[in-house]
């Protein structure tokens, strides 16, 4: 089954070391996207990838990078976890927009990241 | 960041009783999703409605998108313990085409 796929589902990091989770997807969709959910609050949007354009939410902090190699993997670089950090990170995916129609995106199971 | 207003926040009913979940927004959408999440796992897309007046069905599930496409409801009938999670509705609006904007969630629970 076509799919977005996230590894790991668990990840413990000490404060200040740096961390990478990483999403892949199956789907061939073009944009793919990294959100930070805090508990029982809705996603919020760090950045995201249309092809290999690069767009960055303007409230992301600069300790939150990305990088796409190629269409079908994503990574979440965090260089100094702080304990603010702690989350789940969910990567999706999406189609690119065509107009008028909707392009639903799609979530992986997420990487519910700890920091002590 | 904005966040679509959702109502209500927090529910908790036993099974079998009837629902109905709210997502209000002062912009027009070019579409309008709605997912559900449970504990530990990303969010499941249940349903997109686009068109204003559109009604969706997903076996107990009812979508409703104002005729005005600016609000959305979700209608649950018969809840049963296996609906309880999180709902969000995320909306995408034509200026930001690539992007959802997300409603602020509405847990429910549903006990026997």
């Amino acid at each position: 089954d076509a799919m977005v796929i996230q590894n790991p589902r668990y990840q413990v990091t000490q404060f200040g070391k740096p961390v990478t989770l990483s999403c892949s997807q199956t789907l061939n969709h073009n944009v793919m996207y990294w959100y930070q959910q805090k508990s029982s609050q809705a996603p919020k949007l760090l950045f995201h990838y249309y092809d290999k354009d690069f767009n960055n939410e303007a409230d992301t902090p600069d300790n939150f990078q990305s990088r796409r190699p190629n269409t079908s993997f994503c990574f979440l670089d965090i260089r100094s976890p702080g304990l603010g950090d702690a989350a789940m990170y969910l990567c999706a995916t999406s189609r690119a927009i065509s107009t008028g129609g909707p392009s639903e995106q799609y979530f992986g199971p997420g990487t519910r990241l700890t920091v002590t | 960041t904005q966040l679509l207003e959702q109502s209500p926040q927090f529910l908790s009913i036993q099974e079998g009783e009837n629902l109905t979940v709210y997502c209000n927004s002062s912009s027009v959408f070019s579409s309008l999703q709605w997912y559900r999440q449970e504990p530990g796992e990303g969010p499941v897309l249940l349903v997109t409605v686009v068109t204003g007046g559109e009604v969706k069905k997903l076996k107990r599930l009812t979508f409703q998108f104002g005729d005005a496409r600016k609000d959305s409801s979700l209608h649950i009938t018969a809840a049963q313990p296996g609906d309880t999670g999180l709902y969000l509705c995320a909306g995408r609006y034509f200026r930001t085409a690539s992007k959802l904007t997300f409603g602020t969630g509405t847990r429910l629970q549903v006990t026997l």
